[in-house]
């Protein structure tokens, strides 16, 4: 089946700085997904990707559909302290199932 | 209510418990799903419903059972649970089942369930 490679597993940074992440697949997706995840809390979409080569932006993030479908990356800007989560990246085919990485934890220090 | 909910938030069950986890989603969505989420470990989908049926089921085991008695409304049964089984469920919803664009799948809170 597919699988997501999603890196780094963890970030520890100091508010301020920008954030860059990103999964690789080992095979195409129609859709790319990016969600952030609080503690006890259940997975937030952030942003959406529907073509190849697309970037969009949702306030300080930004994330980009690769080119070939089989990656995409996400960038978080002058990063603050309630940036703090895990970030989960998410590929779709078809149908509705989602392939999900193994998440980004993200520490920012303030 | 708004988004997709899930009750209780909490569970903490024996392995001879029966009990039951609840989603509601309230944004008109005709497709519902059960994820499974352990540490260190990517969402595991257990079962997919689309207009009240059931699509899809990943070798899941017997204990837990699914219902779904409207497209609004996803129920998890368990029963006779093993301690491995502990883990934050999710519930999510989606316009319809079809994949493709603007048919992102939306997620509940979680109920964090503890089998002792």
């Amino acid at each position: 089946g597919q699988q997501l490679n999603q890196s780094p597993q963890s970030m520890f940074i100091q508010e301020g700085e920008d954030v860059s992440m990103n999964c690789t697949s080992s095979s195409i997706f129609n859709t790319w997904l990016w969600y952030k995840q609080d503690p006890g809390e259940g997975p937030v979409l952030l942003i959406a990707l529907y073509k190849a080569g697309e970037l969009t932006s949702n306030g300080r993030l930004t994330a980009q559909f690769g080119i070939t479908r089989k990656d995409s990356f996400l960038n978080i800007s002058a990063s603050i302290p309630s940036d703090v989560g895990i970030y989960f990246c998410a590929g779709q085919l078809s149908g509705s199932r989602l392939t999900f990485g193994e998440g980004t934890q993200l520490t920012v220090n303030p | 209510e708004t988004g997709v909910t899930q009750t209780p938030r909490h569970l903490v069950m024996g392995m001879t418990n029966k009990k039951s986890l609840k989603c509601e989603q309230h944004l008109g969505h005709n497709a519902m799903y059960w994820y499974k989420q352990s540490a260190k470990k990517p969402l595991e989908l257990m079962f997919v419903y689309s207009l009240e049926e059931r699509v899809e089921n990943n070798s899941v085991p017997s204990r837990f059972s699914p219902e779904c008695p409207n497209s609004s409304h996803l129920f998890l049964h368990l029963h006779t649970l093993q301690p491995e089984d502990s883990a934050l469920y999710l519930c999510a919803s989606s316009p319809r089942l079809a994949g493709g664009a603007y048919n992102e799948q939306f997620f509940g809170p979680g109920t964090r369930l503890t089998v002792l």
